[in-house]
């Protein structure tokens, strides 16, 4: 159980374009989905926090214009990196947690995106 | 704010010997949670295993357990009988409930055949 994939794996893309990551929980409802970013060697980075049906909450220094955020169900979270740039080439990693009788909301991972920016 | 630390940047054991991985945190609530996640190359993050900072009791699984030591603020793991699928980058997080998930820098652990 606790299964959450994304999609793309991988993807190339050409400077100035946008790209679409999606993220769904195979086997639970997602009450939070988590967006982070890691570079290489180093530990994840929150990017965003959003809860089905309402607006992202991003983390200082993070352009909220530039990393698009949808939650429209509690299965499928989106990120778009918009007018993509070389330095936005990353690993984006997302996770899904619920609530369950206020025990611990443990989060679950997706397998990851790895962008290339050319 | 609360912070993670894991001192040891990179551990290596022999396969079937048992290491420890070290974490401290520092915070001033009494309600948290605390995780291990391993990161193996295919840099998949799996949960590892999860203690409630109310229970007195370590947690364990299978081969993995944590000694919590919460007045020390020190929540380490243990591998037994190590296995060359355990080689990963290991994390520990904390969090408090519906906040967000802080992460230390990682130990990146080596198995030896």
């Amino acid at each position: 159980g606790a299964v959450v994939s994304q999609h793309p794996s991988w993807v190339i893309c050409k400077s100035g374009t946008s790209v679409k990551i999606e993220c769904r929980s195979l086997d639970f409802q997602a009450t939070t989905m988590f967006w982070y970013r890691q570079f290489p060697k180093q530990s994840l980075m929150l990017m965003a926090t959003s809860n089905e049906g309402s607006k992202a909450t991003y983390e200082q220094g993070v352009e909220k214009d530039k990393f698009l955020i949808n939650h429209a169900s509690l299965t499928l979270s989106t990120l778009t990196v918009t007018s993509a740039h070389p330095e936005d080439s990353s690993f984006y990693i997302c996770s899904a947690s619920w609530v369950s009788s206020g025990l611990t909301d443990t989060q679950y991972f997706g397998p990851g995106t790895r962008l290339t920016v050319l | 704010a609360q912070t993670v630390t894991q001192s040891q940047p990179e551990m290596s054991v022999q396969e079937a010997e048992t290491v420890t991985l070290s974490c401290t945190y520092d915070t001033s609530e009494s309600d948290y949670y605390l995780f291990w996640y391993k990161q193996p190359p295919s840099r998949q993050m799996i949960l590892v295993i999860r203690q409630e900072a109310y229970k007195q009791q370590n947690a364990t699984e299978n081969r993995f357990s944590v000694n919590f030591q919460k007045a020390a603020k020190s929540f380490s793991l243990k591998i037994s009988d190590s296995q060359l699928g355990d080689a990963a980058m290991y994390f520990c997080a904390y969090r408090r409930l519906k906040k967000k998930l802080v992460f230390g820098k990682g130990t990146k652990l080596t198995v030896n055949p």
